[in-house]
C-alpha cells in the first residue's frame, strides 16, 4: 500500500519569502511521485514529478523538489513566493505495480501575504 | 488547458436523483480515471478505465457506475443522490509514459439539494 502525508493543512508566506510545502510517503516499492497545483475553480496541474533518475527535480513556475529515500520525504519549494502562487498543493504518489493510481495527499493551501 | 474535457461543468439536482458526468481523454489516451473531491474527504479515487474495461476500483459507492466506451470517452453515473454526494468529480486521463502521471479535466461541480 502506498499514502502520502502533507504536513500543514494551512501556509502562509510573505510576498518573496521561501515557500516550503511537506510532504512525506510512505511506499513498500519505489515510488513515482508528483506535486499537483489546483488554482481555483480549476483542475490539477502537474507541477513537477520524480521518475528515480535525479533526486532534484525542477518544475514549473520556479518550484523544484527533492527526493530524500532516507527521510521518505519529497518536500516541494520555491525560493521567493509570488502572488500568484496562491493555490491549493496536493503531494502524489503511485507505484509500477498499483494500476497506476494517484494516491493523493489532503492538500496543502498556501497563502501569499504582500 | 489539459487536453481532458469534461461536461457538465456545473450541475444542480435534487436528492434521489440521478445524473451522468462526462470525460473525454487526452487524444491517444486509453486510461481514465475517476477522482471525487469534497472538503470532507479530500481527493479520492473513484473507478479507472482502460480501453473500455475496468481496471481498478476505489471508494465508489455502489449508487455510482462507470463506463467507457469504444471512442475512449467515459461517463459516470451517479444515482440516489444524497446531499454529501456534493462534490467536484474529476476526470483524469494517464500519459503513455512509464511514470503514470495524471492529467486533469477542470472537473463538474455537483451541487445536491
Amino acid at each position: 500500500a502506498q499514502s502520502v502525508t502533507q504536513l500543514g493543512s494551512h501556509v502562509s508566506v510573505s510576498e518573496g519569502a521561501l515557500v516550503l510545502l511537506r510532504c512525506n510517503y510512505s511506499s513498500s516499492v519505489p515510488p513515482y511521485l508528483f506535486w499537483y497545483v489546483q488554482y481555483p475553480n480549476q483542475g490539477l496541474q502537474l507541477l513537477l514529478k520524480y521518475t528515480s533518475a535525479a533526486t532534484l527535480v525542477k518544475g514549473i513556475n520556479g518550484f523544484e523538489a527533492e527526493f530524500k529515500k532516507s527521510e521518505t520525504s519529497f518536500h516541494l519549494t520555491k525560493p521567493s513566493a509570488h502572488m500568484s502562487d496562491a493555490a491549493e498543493y496536493f503531494c502524489a504518489v503511485t507505484t509500477s505495480g498499483s494500476a497506476r493510481q494517484l494516491t493523493f495527499g489532503s492538500g496543502t493551501q498556501l497563502t501569499v501575504l504582500p | 488547458d489539459s487536453g481532458v474535457t469534461q461536461t457538465p461543468k456545473h450541475l444542480i439536482t435534487a436528492t434521489g436523483q440521478r445524473v451522468t458526468l462526462r470525460c473525454s481523454p487526452r487524444s491517444g489516451d486509453l486510461s481514465v480515471y475517476w477522482y471525487q473531491q469534497s472538503l470532507d474527504q479530500g481527493l479520492q479515487f473513484l473507478i479507472q478505465y482502460y480501453n473500455g474495461e475496468e481496471r481498478a476500483k476505489g471508494n465508489i459507492l455502489e449508487r455510482f457506475s462507470a463506463q467507457q466506451f469504444p471512442d475512449l470517452h467515459s461517463e459516470l453515473n451517479l444515482s440516489s443522490l444524497e446531499l454529501g454526494d456534493s462534490a467536484l468529480y474529476f476526470c483524469a486521463s494517464r500519459g503513455q509514459g512509464p511514470t503514470g502521471e495524471l492529467f486533469f479535466g477542470e472537473g463538474s461541480r455537483l451541487t445536491v439539494l
